[in-house]
């Protein structure tokens, strides 16, 4: 069964440190999302991609965050310097470009933890 | 905007127990709604799922009906296993979202015991 697969799943780094999250959707999904769940809440979206388009970032910290997908399959998310208060799993996701009817597909996710 | 409240947990139950989940949204016209689940170590998949008023989405055992009125789309179960042990997290697409875009709430934890 096909599977969003998420790298690493786990990083610990010290504050103003950079960290980078590697996300390879679906084969075929042209949509793909990067979610937030910080400990005790659900999901937030940081930003979403349409082939290699953002079609929404209005809730990526742009001062610090960063996301590309510049084939259009696979994406990477960066922070960069990390705060303490980035410390939450990383979550992505996606979906097929004609069902945008938000069933969505998520991998395991990546835990960050910044000391 | 468009938001979703879910009651806190944990929700702790015996097996074969009755299992509901209360959860209400605020959102203009008529969204869709959905429920996924969370187990242990693995991420989060869609459990079930309905976009019109009055339709119930079902899955697994599990049924949850879209309540325009209430506003609510309170999660059942009959008869809880231990494997259903698990967060839950109601969902919302906006009713003019045309990107799939899915605002989640808080998740509740659902503790099965033997």
């Amino acid at each position: 069964e096909a599977e969003v697969a998420q790298s690493p799943r786990y990083k610990i780094t010290e504050k103003s440190q950079a960290v980078a999250f590697w996300c390879d959707p679906i084969s075929g999904h042209a949509t793909l999302y990067w979610y937030r769940q910080i400990l005790g809440q659900g999901p937030e979206l940081l930003v979403q991609f349409q082939d290699e388009s953002v079609v929404d970032d209005s809730q990526l910290p742009k001062d610090r965050f960063s996301a590309e997908r510049l084939k259009g399959v696979d994406s990477t998310l960066k922070i960069q310097p990390a705060e303490l208060g980035d410390s939450a799993m990383y979550l992505c996701a996606s979906s097929s470009r004609d069902r945008l009817t938000g069933e969505l597909f998520f991998g395991e996710g990546s835990r960050l933890t910044v000391l | 905007g468009d938001s979703v409240t879910q009651m806190e947990g944990p929700v702790t139950l015996s097996e074969e127990a009755f299992l509901t989940i209360n959860c209400t949204y605020t959102a203009t016209g008529y969204p869709s709604l959905f429920w996924y689940v969370q187990y242990p170590g693995e991420g989060l998949q869609l459990l079930l799922k309905a976009t019109k008023a009055d339709d119930k989405g079902s899955n697994k055992g599990f049924e949850a009906t879209y309540r325009k009125e209430t506003t609510s789309f309170h999660l059942e179960k009959g008869s809880v296993q231990v494997s259903d042990s698990a967060v839950y997290f109601c969902a919302l697409k906006g009713a003019t979202d045309s990107w799939g875009k899915l605002q989640f709430g808080a998740g509740t934890q659902v503790v099965v015991t033997p």
